[in-house]
């Protein structure tokens, strides 16, 4: 089944201590992203792939980082959690960054820091 | 991006179909309509997508106006499961979605 896998899904940790957010897609897809979603702002992009080794920022990158050593996978990496960091989290994928081609999203990934 | 403009909340009896509205009045030629839909906090979940033409798939079907500047997306028979938020989106080529506030769909029995 084609799908974007998170992990973890659920997360509770402690202002400061590192953690990475996993994401694989088993659709051979180029584009990779990340999404967080807050009340009352939506969906804001953090960060983005268009292929092995080629990031970008999006809208909120900072406290954020990612990397794209193979086309499956797409790491969000929190260096020092801080409680405003705390939200859910959304991976996505897409073929390339044409308009034709669909953006898919993973399940999520509640992170809670304290 | 072109802007959305989406009624805030919509009501349909289960079973019936449901028409979700959509203006787009900016949209470019080159831009796409998206309908995606979030169930409680799940992943947006693509329903369904245009450029011109009308389109249908399983879950759902768009119509587009002739003029591009609206749409409506139509779920056939609205089951219980279909109570989410529905997200009307234009994109055109590029690296993000950029999702708005969205219609509340509520499919009451």
């Amino acid at each position: 089944e084609a799908q974007v896998t998170q992990n973890p899904r659920y997360l509770i940790t402690v202002t400061g201590k590192k953690l990475t957010v996993t994401c694989s897609q088993n659709m051979n897809h180029e584009y990779m992203s990340w999404y967080r979603q807050d009340p009352g702002l939506g969906l804001r992009q953090i960060y983005y792939s268009m292929n092995v080794e080629v990031t970008d920022k999006g809208d909120v990158p900072e406290g954020y980082k990612v990397s794209r050593k193979e086309k499956r996978n797409f790491p969000l990496i929190l260096e020092s959690p801080s409680p405003n960091q705390t939200s859910l989290y959304f991976c996505a994928s897409s073929l390339s960054m044409g308009a034709r081609n669909t953006i898919y999203f993973g399940e999520g990934s509640w992170l809670t820091v304290v | 991006d072109a802007k959305t403009t989406q009624p805030p909340s919509m009501d349909c009896a289960e079973g019936r179909a449901a028409n979700l509205p959509c203006n787009h009045s900016t949209i470019s030629g080159n831009e796409y309509v998206y309908w995606y839909r979030q169930i409680h906090s799940q992943g947006p979940q693509y329903i369904i997508h245009g450029l011109k033409n009308n389109e249908t798939n399983e879950m759902a079907s768009l119509i587009i106006t002739e003029d591009r500047k609206s749409s409506t997306l139509i779920l056939p028979h609205a089951t219980l499961r279909d109570t989410a938020v529905y997200y009307c989106i234009v994109r055109v080529s590029g690296n993000k979605l950029v999702f708005g506030a969205g219609t509340i769909l509520r499919v009451k029995s």
